[in-house]
């Protein structure tokens, strides 16, 4: 069965500190990845997507993510991190009508 | 272009009523889905709908859940007899086109947030 693993809860990183969020998949054939971002009380905004071709994608807001078959891993990557990218990230496989959700990384940003 | 709207945002019922959360695709979609969050866990795939019909609804629990699109109208997610354990967000997708036409492309509402006491 599907199913997506976001091991960190809660990450905490400086205003400007790199970023790393993992996300790990489990899925028998090539994968439709997705990450998207909830600010509290909102809906999700989608960052990226990977559907196949060149495994580094770039997305919205300064992000980028790294699809790594051998690894299962589909991890989320920004370079400089503004208080504003402070919300809620979910890792996310499509499958047949469907997103299989990871249950989250809650992101902080200190001033 | 108003994206994919859902009423009420915030809906509190007692033990044994009913609920009713309503969603408004985006403008041209004619595919809905429906997500439960529970606290401190990811969205989890309830339903899928195209107009008057229920494509997929794995995700559905057997009993008391009810969802419909209709013709004309928002999409309905019908709760009956809500329990405490129904209280979760309840988030609404919208898509132009399903899966069979190449489409994985899901625009989500800000989400419903019902409270049963």
């Amino acid at each position: 069965a599907q199913s997506v693993t976001q091991p960190d809860i809660h990450i905490t990183v400086s205003e400007g500190a790199s970023l790393e969020l993992r996300c790990n998949y489990s899925y028998g054939a090539t994968p439709y990845l997705f990450w998207y971002v909830q600010s509290p009380g909102q809906g999700l905004q989608l960052l990226l997507k990977y559907f196949s071709g060149d495994t580094l994608v770039q997305g919205i807001k300064g992000f980028e993510a790294e699809f790594k078959r051998s690894q299962s891993s589909f991890n989320l990557r920004k370079p400089s991190v503004h208080w504003s990218d402070a919300a809620e990230y979910f890792c996310a496989v499509y499958d047949f009508n469907k997103f299989y959700f990871g249950s989250g990384t809650k992101l902080n940003v200190k001033p | 272009n108003a994206g994919v709207m859902q009423n009420p945002r915030h809906l509190v019922r007692r033990r044994g009523q009913e609920a009713r959360l309503r969603c408004s695709p985006m403008k041209g979609h004619s595919h809905v889905y429906w997500y439960r969050q529970l606290p401190e866990e990811g969205l989890k795939f309830m339903v899928y709908l195209q107009k008057e019909n229920i494509i997929d609804e794995s995700g559905m629990p057997k009993e008391r859940f009810s969802a419909e699109f209709p013709k004309e109208g928002p999409s309905i997610l019908r709760i009956q007899q809500v329990v405490r354990g129904d209280s979760a967000a309840y988030f609404c997708a919208s898509s132009p086109m399903g899966v069979e036409d190449g489409s994985y492309e899901q625009y989500f509402g800000p989400g419903t947030r019902l409270t049963v006491t």
